[in-house]
């Protein structure tokens, strides 16, 4: 149990171009889900933190214009990168929280943003 | 920001051998949780420990929480080449999970 897809693993795109990222909790209804970015061979930066039916909480130096996210289900959320520049090419991973409040998280496969 | 701190960061042992990861935090804590990121993939959740645990086991891994010293280790022991992958504590911090910079670990056959 506890799987989270997410969807494309990997998308390249040209500049200008905006491109969605999908985040899907198969077999349990997320409350929260959370999407960071990890360049290479760093750590994952919290970007920012989605609750259902409400809107995301970005952290601090994160455009919100620039990456949208919606959470319109309890099983859905979704990051779209606007307007995208080669700089915004990294690893974009989200996670998800159950109603169950589990302590742990769990975690998409992950989607590699290529902007060319 | 980044909520834990960990070394080393890159870490390169042979088939057999123990690794040991260490993770120190800033703030209080509720637990401390270990997860595992192969290339280019997700992470998966490795263990858990609570505030009030001093060490817990799990398979080959042994996790260990100082709370005086705000930090953790993780022993993976007799390691094999699957274990290569890099591991990264986290640190629930107002709701969100915050992680570390993470260890490169490579386990060569």
């Amino acid at each position: 149990g506890a799987v989270v897809s997410q969807h494309p693993s990997w998308v390249i795109c040209k500049s200008g171009t905006s491109v969605k990222i999908e985040c899907r909790s198969l077999d349990f209804q997320a409350t929260t889900m959370f999407w960071y970015r990890q360049f290479p061979k760093q750590s994952l930066m919290l970007m920012a933190t989605s609750n259902e039916g409400s809107k995301a909480t970005y952290e601090q130096g994160v455009e919100k214009d620039k990456f949208l996210i919606n959470h319109a289900s309890l099983t859905l959320s979704t990051l779209t990168v606007t307007s995208a520049h080669p700089e915004d090419s990294s690893f974009y991973i989200c996670s998800a929280r159950d109603r169950e409040a589990r302590l742990e998280a769990f975690f998409g496969q992950g989607t590699r943003l290529t902007v060319v | 920001s980044q909520q834990g701190e960990e070394d080393p960061q890159a870490l390169s042992i042979q088939e057999g051998e123990n690794a040991t990861m260490n993770c120190s935090y800033k703030t209080s804590i509720n637990n401390l949780q270990w997860y595992r990121q192969n290339s280019g993939r997700g992470l998966v959740h490795l263990i858990l420990i609570r505030s009030n645990e001093r060490e817990k086991h799990s398979g080959r891994l042994r996790v260990t929480l100082d709370t005086s010293k705000k930090s953790s280790s993780l022993l993976i022991t007799a390691s094999r080449a699957a274990d290569t992958a890099s591991y990264f504590c986290a640190a629930p911090q107002g709701g969100k999970l915050i992680f570390g910079q993470g260890t490169e670990l490579s386990v060569k056959p």
